[in-house]
């Protein structure tokens, strides 16, 4: 079954500690890889995505995530967050062509100032 | 360009009532999704349009809810006879007709209550 786990439903950090948000993923044949992420009182908007290549992908505002095929892993990090980093944060999975993505059921972050 | 637009942003009914929910994709996106957000949950697939044709409503439910994106209009998400467990923030996505590269853009969602 075609399935997206993020085991931290509520991180708490405090300003300038290191990110890593776990990601793991169920699905069939190549896949296209995201984070997504909401910040309060906004529209989910795409943090980073891997398709194909560089198995360490770069994203907006300093994340980064890796893709480690062998353990169907795609986890978000950040060497040092910021209080603005407060977000919902949604790990997604899709295949190559034409088909559904589906979502995880999210991280909640929040920093401490 | 305007971004997905959802409309009504919220929207209440009383059990047994209709709800319908729309999505305008944004401009050059023939390709629709539809997730459901319960509390405390993460988005739940529902189903994946393109103009005309459903490729994928695996995630919708047999009964009550039903979905189109007609040739001209809006995406719509029909859900008949409302209970209170269909009380949820439902988005809609859009991404480019070029390729499927799997980039959603979403809308801010429609929440519909259920009294």
């Amino acid at each position: 079954a075609q399935s997206v786990s993020q085991h931290n439903h509520h991180v708490i950090l405090s300003e300038a500690a290191s990110l890593e948000l776990g990601c793991n993923y169920s699905y069939g044949g190549t896949v296209n890889l995201f984070w997504y992420v909401q910040y309060p009182g906004q529209h989910l908007q795409l943090l980073l995505k891997y398709f194909s290549g560089d198995p360490l992908v770069k994203g907006i505002k300093g994340f980064e995530a890796e893709f480690i095929k062998s353990k169907f892993s795609f986890n978000l990090r950040k060497p040092s967050v910021q209080w603005s980093d407060t977000a919902e944060y949604f790990c997604a999975v899709g295949g190559s062509s034409a088909s559904k993505i589906i979502f995880g059921s999210g991280t909640r972050l929040s920093i401490r100032p | 360009n305007a971004g997905v637009m959802q409309n009504p942003r919220h929207l209440v009914r009383r059990r047994g009532q209709e709800a319908r929910l729309r999505c305008s994709p944004m401009k050059g996106h023939s390709h629709v999704y539809w997730y459901r957000q319960l509390p405390e949950e993460g988005l739940k697939f529902m189903v994946y349009l393109q103009k005309e044709n459903i490729i994928d409503e695996s995630g919708m439910p047999k009964e009550r809810f039903s979905a189109e994106f007609p040739k001209e209009g809006p995406s719509i998400l029909r859900i008949q006879q409302v209970v209170r467990g269909d009380s949820a923030a439902y988005f809609c996505a859009s991404s480019p007709d070029t390729a499927n590269t799997g980039e959603l853009f979403f809308g801010e969602g429609s929440r519909l209550t259920v009294l």
